[in-house]
Order: structure tokens, then sequence, then C-alpha cells
């Protein structure tokens, strides 16, 4: 089975709004983290944001939250205020507690593209 | 501080050849990883260490060796190279401790196999 889920392969958003991208994920671990990265065209892997199965709060940073539903087991990324920088490939990552070298597992990404 | 650095940052290999993927991290960190991303698709892990001498399987080890004799190195090696290996690869490292979550990746380096 699919461990990180991501079901959205490209989505359009018009630069200003707010926009959500879906993922969801599968453990028994009870303590896990979920992560999302930012890879734009030009290749690199950029950290967004994080949230530890413990946290209890969204995380929250800048433009970025996440929208973690535990029960769900959902993490979507909530990017609001879309920027023509935004444009990129987004992905969706988790880190189990059993895991030496905090390894992570990756989703197969989500294409965004904003509309000016 | 230079961070996670990878060399080279393009190569063309034919069938059959070998060569070795550098990187390098000058952050002391313990932990330290290869990851291959295939068009269109997410990370995937190869190998990792938790430390000098100490390497392990990810997902996708076939076809590669590493190896660690030193915290800032992690070479990664293609003993005979095959066009299923086209991909781009990314090395990262990351402190010891669960509360150090962030993954400090490299630029990557793209890998064609002809």
């Amino acid at each position: 089975a699919q461990k990180i889920t991501q079901t959205q392969p490209g989505m359009f958003v018009q630069e200003k709004e707010a926009v959500t991208l879906d993922c969801t994920y599968d453990t028994s671990d009870p303590s896990y983290g979920l992560f999302w990265y930012k890879q734009p065209s030009s290749g690199e892997m950029i950290f967004l944001i994080y949230q530890g199965s413990y946290d209890q709060q969204n995380a929250t940073e800048g433009r970025y939250s996440l929208n973690f539903q535990k029960a769900r087991k959902s993490a979507n990324l909530v990017i609001s205020a879309s920027q023509l920088g935004d444009s990129a490939m987004y992905f969706c990552a988790m880190r189990e507690g059993n895991n030496a070298g905090n390894m992570l597992t990756f989703g197969g990404g989500t294409r965004l593209m904003v509309k000016p | 501080n230079a961070g996670v650095t990878q060399t080279p940052k393009f190569q063309v290999l034919k069938t059959g050849q070998s060569m070795t993927l550098q990187c390098a991290q000058d952050m002391n960190h313990e932990y330290m990883s290869w990851y291959r991303q295939d068009p269109g698709m997410g990370l995937r892990l190869i190998h990792y260490s938790v430390g000098a001498g100490i390497t392990d399987q990810g997902e996708v080890p076939n076809g590669y060796n590493v190896s660690r004799s030193t915290t800032e190195d992690f070479p990664l090696r293609l003993l005979s190279a095959a066009p299923s290996q086209t991909s781009v690869y990314f090395c990262a490292s990351t402190p010891y401790a669960w509360d150090s979550y962030e993954q400090y990746f490299g630029p990557g380096t793209r890998l064609t196999v002809t």
C-alpha cells in the first residue's frame, strides 16, 4: 500500500487566491512526522513546513499552513494568497518513528500552476 | 558553510560504465542519505547512513553501492550503469535528533544512461 498519496497530479490557482494540496498517509506507528517540500523548475528541494503526530496545533509558516486531520490521516497543505513564484511541484513526505536515520517516504507530487 | 554539495551536476554514461556520485556536507550531521527522482515522481530512498562506517539499504538499492568512511562524505557508486538508472539523484543530511527534523538536500545530480 502507498504510504503517502497525493491524488492531484496538477492544479491551477488564480494569483492571490488560496489553494489546498491534498495528502493522505498510511502508518501504524503512533509517532511520525509529516513534511511538505517545494520543488521549483530549477530542481532543488525546498522545505516548507513540518507537523509532528503529537502536535496539538496545525503547523503554520508564513503563507503556508498544514491542515492536519489525524483521524482521517490527512495532512493537506494550504497556501494563502498565491503568488506566481508558487508555481512548482509540491511533495508531501512522512518520517515514521521507528525509522533509523530520519528517512523520508515521499508522495508522487502535485504540480501547482498559478495564473496571473 | 556550504551545506550539502554534490558533484557532478550533470553526467552522461554509456550502459555498463561505472561512476561515483559525490556528496559532502559540512554541518557535522550524523545521518546522510541518497534518493533518486524519476521523471514526474517523488523521491525514493536508495541507501542511507546513520554514522561513519554504518550504511543500510533503502527502497531501491539494487545497482548501487555506498560507503561512509567519514562524517562529511557519502559517495554513491553505480557499478554497471543501466538506462533504468537515468534519474536525478539527491543527497541529503540531517542531525541525529528526533526534533531536528529538516532534511538538508543537495542540489542534485542529473544522470543520463544511454
